[in-house]
């Protein structure tokens, strides 16, 4: 079992739709949960971040934690072409603590 | 506030050659990552720096692969030799102590190796 799973995609949306992004860790002892955003050619910049159980919303973003699920997601309304990019979820193991990430999840928003 | 440096930004080398890369932090960050990125997967951490030592290395090939960060700030990471499968993005990144902290990612250098 991959310690941080999401799936690949893409995952469509038309424009002004909301996407939600999925993913799911093994490490039941993880602490801290990041989302990040790659575009093609870049490096990831940070979305958000969630250390507590319950939604964390900051403008068209909101990240929602469930650790009795060992689940995090990420949801952007108003989705917009400019979204459309790879989603990486990251979390911080409770041992080893470091930064462990997913595969990611490619968002492609249509118009 | 500068953000993180990396040089060179690409680089294409011969399978068994060497290479290294340099990075450079943002100003204050006590810890400094080195990852790797294969195409269509995550970033992958190579190794972990808390001012000059070394935190975690446990995914490093150290057959071919080390890094050293002098003084506790800038970094450099070198392969030697070269394989095909090394192939990919290397990103550093740095934040602050606190693992609840921001990682900032520099540009990346993207090797090819032929």
């Amino acid at each position: 079992q991959k310690e941080v799973e999401q799936n690949s995609g893409p995952l469509s949306v038309p424009e002004g739709a909301i996407a939600s992004l999925n993913c799911t860790y093994s490490d039941r002892g993880s602490q801290s949960f990041f989302w990040y955003r790659q575009y093609s050619g870049k490096s990831p910049e940070l979305i958000m971040f969630i250390y507590s159980n319950g939604d964390k919303e900051d403008g068209r973003f909101t990240a929602q934690l469930n650790k009795a699920s060992q689940y995090v997601s990420l949801l952007i309304r108003d989705s917009q072409p400019s979204d459309s990019a790879t989603y990486l979820c990251a979390v911080v193991s409770g041992t080893a603590s470091k930064l462990t990430f997913g595969t990611g999840t490619r968002l492609q928003v249509t118009l | 506030e500068a953000g993180v440096a990396q040089s060179p930004r690409y680089k294409i080398i011969e399978k068994r050659q060497s290479v290294a890369f340099w990075c450079n932090p943002i100003s204050g960050h006590a810890t400094l990552y080195w990852y790797q990125q294969i195409l269509g997967q995550g970033p992958k951490l190579l190794i972990q720096f808390q001012n000059n030592g070394v935190v975690d290395d446990s995914q490093l090939p150290k057959d071919r692969f080390s890094a050293e960060r002098l003084k506790g700030v800038d970094s450099t990471l070198k392969i030697q030799p070269a394989k095909l499968e090394d192939s990919a993005v290397y990103l550093c990144a740095s934040s602050t102590l606190d693992l609840k902290e921001t990682q900032y990612f520099g540009p990346g250098t993207r090797l090819l190796v032929l």
